[in-house]
């Protein structure tokens, strides 16, 4: 079965860092773009960062720079989010998505999420 | 970066047409795409480009664009379409910057 499963998410004091992971499988997962898209509670999307199918080329929302890191390990099928100095704001649930290979900035396959929680 | 903006919600009658829409400047250059997201559930793609459905999408679900505005259209709108659904496309400042619209609540009366 073609499907993304995020892991990683909980209560993390503000300040604090948390590491999700997205396990892929089902697909070539190293031929694929790869995104992660949060949504913070009863609100809409927002797209945080987006990584090649290589890992050579890396983008971030100017809402995470400097403090999410984007990463993937295409031997384990695997995408990665470090979150570090984490806000209240970043409270939200997590989303792994993957760009289809018929065109980019859309999203054809997401996880079911992961709920990051920021409070003390 | 660029906004989409949708309105926040819209309904119709059962087996009615609907047209939900997305306006924003980056619209003028790039195609939108069309999720649905159910309560509790991810989204998922409805429609991508001109007017593409993914496999599986009924052929009810249509999109077009004109101008600064994207449209999705249901047409004999269902039970099971009753959902927020949210538009995105690329950012106009040529970055490689993603962006969503609110979102619009359908309601299927």
């Amino acid at each position: 079965e073609v499907q993304l499963v995020e892991s990683g998410g909980g209560l993390v004091q503000p300040g604090g860092s948390l590491r999700l992971s997205c396990a892929a499988s089902g697909f070539t997962f190293s031929s694929y773009e790869m995104n992660w898209v949060r949504q913070a509670p009863g609100k809409g999307l927002e797209w945080v960062s987006y990584i090649s199918s290589s890992g050579s080329t890396i983008y971030y929302a100017d809402s995470v720079k400097g403090r999410f890191t984007i990463s993937r390990d295409n031997a384990k099928n695997s995408l990665y989010l470090q979150m570090n100095s984490l806000r209240a704001e970043d409270t939200a649930v997590y989303y792994c998505a993957r760009e289809p290979d018929y065109g980019p900035f859309r999203f054809d396959l997401w996880g079911r999420g992961t709920l990051v929680t920021v409070s003390s | 970066s660029s906004e989409l903006t949708q309105d926040p919600a819209v309904s119709v009658a059962l087996g009615q047409t609907v047209r939900i829409t997305c306006q924003g400047d980056s619209l003028r250059s790039y195609y939108a795409s069309w999720y649905q997201q159910k309560p509790g559930q991810a989204p998922v793609l409805v429609i991508y480009g001109k007017n593409n459905r993914p496999s599986g999408i009924p052929d009810r679900f249509s999109g077009s664009s004109s101008g600064n505005t994207a449209s999705l259209t249901i047409t004999g709108a269902q039970a099971e379409d009753e959902a927020d659904y949210y538009c995105n496309s690329r950012d106009s400042s040529g970055n490689h910057q993603v962006v969503f619209g609110g979102g619009t609540k359908l309601t299927v009366l």
